[in-house]
């Protein structure tokens, strides 16, 4: 099992311009979340889906769009990059805390290095 | 809205030293995960507490869940090189939110 990849690894952009960003996974998660990771801000939640065809906003969701229309994947887009969007992205997946007997923890992918110039 | 507060934001100590991060949030939680994130890395689950007082260990890591489920601890016994990174705790609320602690950053002295 591959678990949770992302695509590209690194991107720049210029200002104004706008780029997709995917995410797969392949453990049959029910959840995904988008996170962006800023030096001494932590994990702040952008978008997150509890099932195919549905999407929610986070903590920081203003300037993103998400999609989820395969139970697998999960897309980030920036329409009109910003200097503000540099940041290193994660995707991560997980099953509903509902569930019994199985643990719901986040399984992470390597993350997208995006630079807005 | 819901707050999850770690102490401290970075911590250096000696190989050999003890480390303890602190999380504690501003609403009763349903659980609480802890995970680890290299430097260049992306964040990997350690554990979950789930009940009032809980306490695990993992070899030299030992986790405990406040009584009143509101509050958090990773301590580190005789930290290791190995242990360098950053340490997270995410809380969960009884909406099923996930909040995530801005993390504490361990760096090891040789």
């Amino acid at each position: 099992n591959a678990g949770v990849t992302q695509t590209p690894k690194f991107r720049v952009l210029k200002t104004g311009q706008s780029m997709t960003l995917l995410c797969a996974q392949d453990m049959n998660h029910e959840y995904m979340y988008w996170y962006r990771q800023d030096p001494g801000m932590g994990l702040r939640l952008i978008h997150y889906s509890v099932g195919e065809g549905t999407t929610a906003k986070g903590e920081v969701p203003d300037g993103y769009n998400v999609s989820r229309l395969k139970k697998q994947n999960f897309l980030l887009g920036l329409e009109s990059a910003a200097p503000s969007q540099t940041s290193v992205y994660f995707c991560a997946s997980s099953y509903p805390a509902y569930i019994a007997g199985v643990g719901n923890e986040q399984f992470f992918g390597p993350g997208t290095r995006l630079t807005v110039l | 809205g819901q707050q999850v507060m770690q102490i401290p934001q970075y911590q250096h100590v000696q190989e050999g030293e003890d480390f303890t991060t602190y999380c504690n949030s501003s609403t009763t939680l349903s659980n609480i995960q802890w995970y680890k994130q290299r430097p260049g890395g992306h964040p990997v689950f350690l554990i979950q507490l789930v009940k009032s007082g809980e306490v695990k260990k993992q070899k030299r890591l030992t986790f405990q869940f406040g009584e009143a489920k509101k509050n958090s601890s990773l301590h580190i016994t005789a930290t290791q090189t190995t242990d360098v990174g950053t340490y997270f705790c995410a809380g969960r609320d009884r909406d099923d939110k996930i909040i995530f602690g801005k993390g504490t950053r361990l760096h090891i002295l040789p």
